[in-house]
């Protein structure tokens, strides 16, 4: 069955830091998503990424993060100069008609 | 706008025992619903989905949904939970448009005990 796949599954990072995340979705797939679970709460939107451009935005996504499909399978989050609210689970998502699959996910921690 | 309430945080369970997640909704527009499980440490997966037609939707490991337009629910039962079962349930729905997002519940965790 096909997968979607997230690196790395844990990540440390220092405060003020670049980090890229990185998520290969479904091949067939057209649309593509980043979430974020800080611990505890729920799952929130992030961005939302069609046809090479973005297409929805939430109010977390302010100029700090940025995200690319750089080679055609690749998906990737990076956030420029990391908080320490930036600590949480990442999740990438890909969709190909109406259902949503998700990765694995990567733990970020900003110490 | 969406939103999706989950009514319960937490709900304890002895094992075979019946159990009922609530989950209701807010939209002005038309809305596919989703339940999906994170099991500790993992990501999520899809349990099942309301996309059309009956309103009652089933998954593979027992657990069903009952979609009710009235009440804007869709909440997730099982008549008998499994040790197995411990998890955090998420409720979601999503616009009727192909590339929208989705907006989730609070989450309940769900904890079975022997």
């Amino acid at each position: 069955e096909p997968e979607v796949t997230q690196t790395p599954s844990h990540q440390v990072t220092q405060m003020g830091q670049e980090v890229i995340l990185r998520c290969v979705p479904i091949s067939n797939h057209l649309y593509f998503y980043w979430y974020r679970q800080i611990l505890g709460q729920k799952v929130e939107f992030l961005v939302s990424f069609y046809n090479n451009e973005i297409s929805e935005k939430s109010e977390i996504f302010d100029d700090q993060f940025s995200v690319e499909r750089p080679d055609g399978s690749n998906f990737t989050l990076k956030i420029r100069s990391t908080k320490l609210e930036d600590s949480a689970m990442y999740f990438c998502a890909s969709v190909g008609g109406v259902e949503a699959f998700f990765g694995q996910g990567t733990r970020l921690t900003v110490v | 706008a969406q939103s999706v309430t989950q009514l319960d945080s937490q709900v304890p369970v002895f094992e075979e025992a019946p159990v009922e997640l609530r989950c209701n909704y807010s939209s002005s527009v038309s809305v596919y619903l989703f339940w999906y499980v994170q099991y500790p440490n993992q990501g999520l997966q899809l349990l099942l989905k309301y996309l059309s037609g009956s309103t009652l939707v089933e998954s593979i490991n027992g657990f069903e949904a009952e979609f009710n337009k009235s009440q804007t629910s869709f909440h997730l039962r099982k008549p008998s939970v499994h040790i197995s079962d411990t998890a955090e349930y998420f409720c979601a729905v999503k616009v009727y448009n192909q590339g929208g997002k989705l907006i989730f519940g609070q989450g309940t965790e769900l904890s079975v005990k022997p």
